[in-house]
């Protein structure tokens, strides 16, 4: 199974910081890597599809980049409604695996 | 407007079954690969099983193998987890979730999920 790894594991920060968030995967996934943001309580929302590329309706605050092992999920100014859990999943390989997740919480 | 919702979530014991139906609505669900998804209070989500379009691909999460079945039943827009000989770890939130038209096979609209608790 491909496992994916996140970095940092927790991250505190401050409205307007710009952040990133690390994706790592076993072994190369091409550009089949996706990236959600959730909020307790709520189902996973998609933010970048294909590494790279913004889901429609998702602020252009957020941007992906990376391919093969090494993913990056940038948030250029983060918002108070920013503030959540963010994952990253592969679905190059089956089964399809998620990231434990980063967690953005106020400094 | 495009949406997905899951019922048939419970409580139930260790050994016990129980099915999930997920009904879209706003889409044609049978041009579409679905997914079930999973969260266990506190963790990560988890991928749990995928059926295609026509049902001639289906897989699952190893631990799930031989005791959770996905169908699906395109002419009532829905598709379904049978799930069987349910264990204690089987506790999650169970999220049904397709897989867009964008590009890189991303799961782009999911359920609000259901509970399935097992417990004795």
């Amino acid at each position: 199974d491909i496992q994916l790894t996140q970095s940092p594991s927790y991250l505190s920060a401050s409205v307007g910081d710009r952040v990133s968030i690390t994706c790592r995967a076993s072994q190369g996934v091409s550009t089949y890597l996706a990236w959600y943001q959730q909020s307790p309580g709520k189902a996973p929302k998609l933010l970048i599809f294909a590494a790279s590329s913004l889901q429609s309706g998702v602020p252009s605050r957020f941007s992906g980049s990376g391919s093969g092992t090494e993913f990056t999920l940038t948030i250029s100014s983060l918002q108070p409604e920013d503030f959540a859990t963010y994952y990253c999943l592969q679905i190059d390989t089956y089964p399809f695996t998620f990231g434990p997740g980063t967690t953005v919480d106020f400094k | 407007e495009v949406k997905m919702v899951e019922s048939g979530g419970g409580l139930v014991k260790p050994g016990g079954s129980l099915r999930l139906s997920c009904a879209a609505s706003g889409f044609t669900l049978s041009t579409y690969i679905v997914n079930w998804v999973r969260q266990a209070p506190g963790k990560g989500p988890e991928w749990v099983a995928s059926i295609s379009a026509r049902s001639d691909y289906i897989h699952y999460l190893d631990s799930v193998e031989g005791r959770f079945t996905v169908s699906r039943d395109n002419a009532k827009n829905s598709f379904f987890l049978q799930m069987d000989s349910l264990r204690a770890e089987d506790t999650a939130v169970y999220y049904c979730a397709r897989v867009g038209f964008q590009g890189g096979d991303a799961f782009d609209v999911w359920g609000q999920g259901t509970m399935v608790t097992v417990s004795s």
